[in-house]
């Protein structure tokens, strides 16, 4: 069964330095999410992407973050700096258009 | 902010019938029920969803009233692996998912 694939699965970063997060979504996925779960929370949409298009980063800080989805494939999820607010998990979804979401196993971040 | 409302913690014997509640007392005639669960340190599964009449797949069924203000999922045999995170979310079918707190299901032996 075909699978979102995201790396690292765990990241310790120290404050003021860069991350970046690698996503892969399932094969033939257009629509592509990224979401950032605070632990003890539900997950929060920071940005959806069509093919290589935004769609949506009303809640991507961008003054920090940022995303990019250069071929309409996989997408990196970058923060610059890191501060010790960002550590959470993050997650990548996929789906055809407006159908079902799938999400990877997560980037555990963890800002020291 | 998520539109539903669910208990924040359920408990189920092994093997019985999970029954998880979901108030959405303010959905419209276009928004869908959808469930989510999370099992810990994974991505969120999607489980079921429907828009009126009520639905099964192979890993639950969705009880939804008649005048869609609740919804019920049910699980029918719990298992260990079924301990998680329930999330029930409503949302027209081009809308981003927005997730509330859910509800923390523990199976019990």
């Amino acid at each position: 069964e075909a699978e979102v694939a995201q790396s690292p699965r765990y990241k310790i970063t120290e404050k003021s330095q860069a991350v970046a997060f690698w996503c892969d979504p399932i094969s033939g996925h257009a629509t592509l999410y990224w979401y950032r779960q605070i632990l003890g929370q539900g997950p929060e949409l920071l940005v959806q992407f069509q093919d290589e298009s935004v769609v949506d980063d009303s809640q991507l800080p961008k003054d920090r973050f940022s995303a990019e989805r250069l071929k309409g494939v996989d997408s990196t999820l970058k923060i610059q700096p890191a501060e010790l607010g960002d550590s959470a998990m993050y997650l990548c979804a996929s789906s055809q258009g407006w159908e079902t979401e799938y999400f990877g196993p997560g980037t555990r971040l963890l800002v020291l | 902010d998520a539109k539903t409302t669910q208990p924040p913690s359920m408990d189920c014997a092994e093997g019985r019938a999970a029954n998880l509640p979901c108030n959405h007392s303010t959905i419209s005639g276009n928004e869908y029920v959808y469930w989510y669960r999370q099992i810990h340190s994974q991505g969120p599964q999607y489980i079921i969803h429907g828009l009126k009449n009520n639905e099964t797949n192979e890993m639950a069924s969705l009880i939804i009233t008649e005048d869609r203000k609740s919804s019920t999922l049910i699980l029918p045999h719990a298992t260990l692996r079924d301990t998680a995170v329930y999330y029930c979310i409503v949302r027209e079918y081009t809308d981003k998912l927005i997730f509330g707190t859910g509800t923390r299901l523990q199976v019990f032996p």
